[in-house]
């Protein structure tokens, strides 16, 4: 499985943060796993942002509030993130996962892509 | 919200062994996975269901977990072993990771 996120490098301050993680090598609709997206502030550690089931059920950090929301198109094979209401502290490096779920690791990384929050 | 502790700083010098650990309230009860991220890169997925390591994964890296301590070993410990490390649990449907600890090879 290869995971690949895409979308605006530079994010208004107030504005909503979106990306897109396409899966290829396997199925998004494959029920052993969750889909994940992380981000990690430079020279931060990791912060689960949420989970989302190929059903579409979700599980979000509650840290983030009402502000995430995550959904599935499993016709294209890709998952999505919302964040809105974004400041300079949602400026980090955002990766997608997968989370296997009887086994509760995540075994599949994308690269990350940068999010910068700033006007 | 359940957190997982972790020392910011860990040294070690090459070929002793590194100790690693990570702390929670009954983590002993819990799954606990641990993550390799060298700079510039995405994590790495080192050992998973406490003390299980996946087939490329170095025999030098193990895993222990009980009562309220996680612990990561790297037996013979490599230069190409420094790096950031992270305990991480999924419990309750919510994923929880640990600070991260950075091993210094000395």
């Amino acid at each position: 499985v290869q995971l690949q996120e895409s979308g605006p490098g530079l994010v208004k301050p107030s504005q909503t943060l979106s990306l897109t993680c396409s899966v290829s090598g396997g199925s998004i609709d494959n029920g052993d796993y969750y889909w994940s997206w992380i981000r990690q502030p430079s020279g931060k550690g990791l912060e689960w942002i949420g989970n989302i089931y190929y059903n579409g059920s979700t599980d979000y950090n509650p840290s983030l509030g009402s502000r995430v929301s995550m959904s599935v198109d499993t016709s294209k094979n890709q998952f999505s993130l919302k964040l809105s209401s974004v400041t300079a502290a949602d400026t980090a490096m955002y990766y997608c996962a997968t989370l296997v779920i009887i086994t509760k690791l995540f075994d599949y990384w994308g690269q990350g892509t940068l999010v910068t929050v700033s006007s | 919200s359940y957190e997982l502790t972790q020392p910011p700083s860990v040294s070690v010098s090459p070929g002793q062994t590194a100790s690693i650990t990570c702390s929670g309230h009954k983590l002993g009860d819990k799954y606990v996975s641990w993550y390799q991220q060298r700079p510039g890169q995405s994590p790495v997925l080192l050992i998973y269901q406490d003390s299980r390591r996946p087939s490329r994964i170095p025999e030098r890296f193990s895993g222990s977990n009980s009562g309220n301590t996680a612990t990561l070993t790297i037996s013979g410990t490599q230069a190409m072993d420094e790096a950031d490390y992270y305990c991480q649990e999924w419990d309750n449907s919510f994923v929880v990771f640990g600070g991260g600890t950075k091993l210094t090879v000395l």
